[in-house]
């Protein structure tokens, strides 16, 4: 069985930063990639970037520049997003998903993790 | 605002068949395949097709997907109450250099 298990609900306060991991099983992690989407209070789904598990090569939404990073560590499995300078706007549920690459469909997903700003 | 569009919402019996719309432009569905995605109250989204049109295995062919030019579809048959959830498009944007999202439909099964 696939799985991604992500970290618990973060409260931060503006300005500050956030780490959510996402660990993965049941297959070759370093075959695939992952992609972190989130998705604010009954809003729709947002696109923030995509790692490589390979070779660790990343591509980030443009309007989160400067802002987000995202890594992996093929010792444990696990893949990482981290924003920094957190503004009430970045209230939202944080997925991981399992891709093939930055521009394909994404087939299995983490279970979200609630990162609340204020 | 999305850059796929989609409707907010349809809505069908149980039984009948409902058709949903995502419809861009040739920088992102015209050029690059589509996926569609189901997402269940409370829980996180779950791929329905990739590539235009397959299944992953699992997902039961009542389920197909389609484009055509600058727009895709995702069709239902054989609807339970089961399938009511939110549904979102997404594909590559070559001239924003990412991944695309429509803003979602709920499907509401009467």
């Amino acid at each position: 069985q696939i799985h991604l298990v992500q970290s618990g609900a973060e409260v931060k306060k503006p300005g500050a930063s956030v780490k959510v991991s996402c660990k993965a099983s049941g297959y070759t992690f370093t075959s695939y990639g992952f992609s972190w989407v989130r998705q604010a209070p009954g809003q729709g789904l947002e696109w923030m970037g995509w790692i490589s598990a390979y070779n660790g090569n990343t591509n980030y939404a443009q309007r989160l520049q400067g802002r987000v990073a995202m890594t992996t560590d093929t010792s444990t499995s696990t893949a990482y997003m981290e924003l920094r300078s957190l503004r009430s706007d970045d209230t939202a549920v944080y997925y991981c998903a399992r891709g093939s690459g930055y521009e394909s469909a994404v087939d299995i997903w983490g279970q979200g993790t609630m990162v609340t700003v204020s | 605002q999305s850059v796929l569009t989609q409707p907010p919402s349809v809505s069908a019996a149980p039984g009948q068949k409902v058709t949903i719309s995502c419809s861009g432009s040739s920088s992102n569905i015209g050029n690059n395949y589509v996926s569609w995605y189901q997402q269940l109250p409370g829980t996180a989204p779950k791929l329905l097709i990739y590539d235009n049109n397959k299944r992953p295995s699992g997902i039961p062919d009542r389920f197909s997907g389609s484009k055509s030019g600058t727009s895709a579809t995702l069709g239902i048959t054989g609807l339970q109450t089961g399938d009511e959830a939110d549904y979102y498009c997404g594909t590559w944007d070559g001239s924003l250099s990412a991944v695309v999202f429509g803003g979602g439909t709920k499907l509401t099964v009467l």
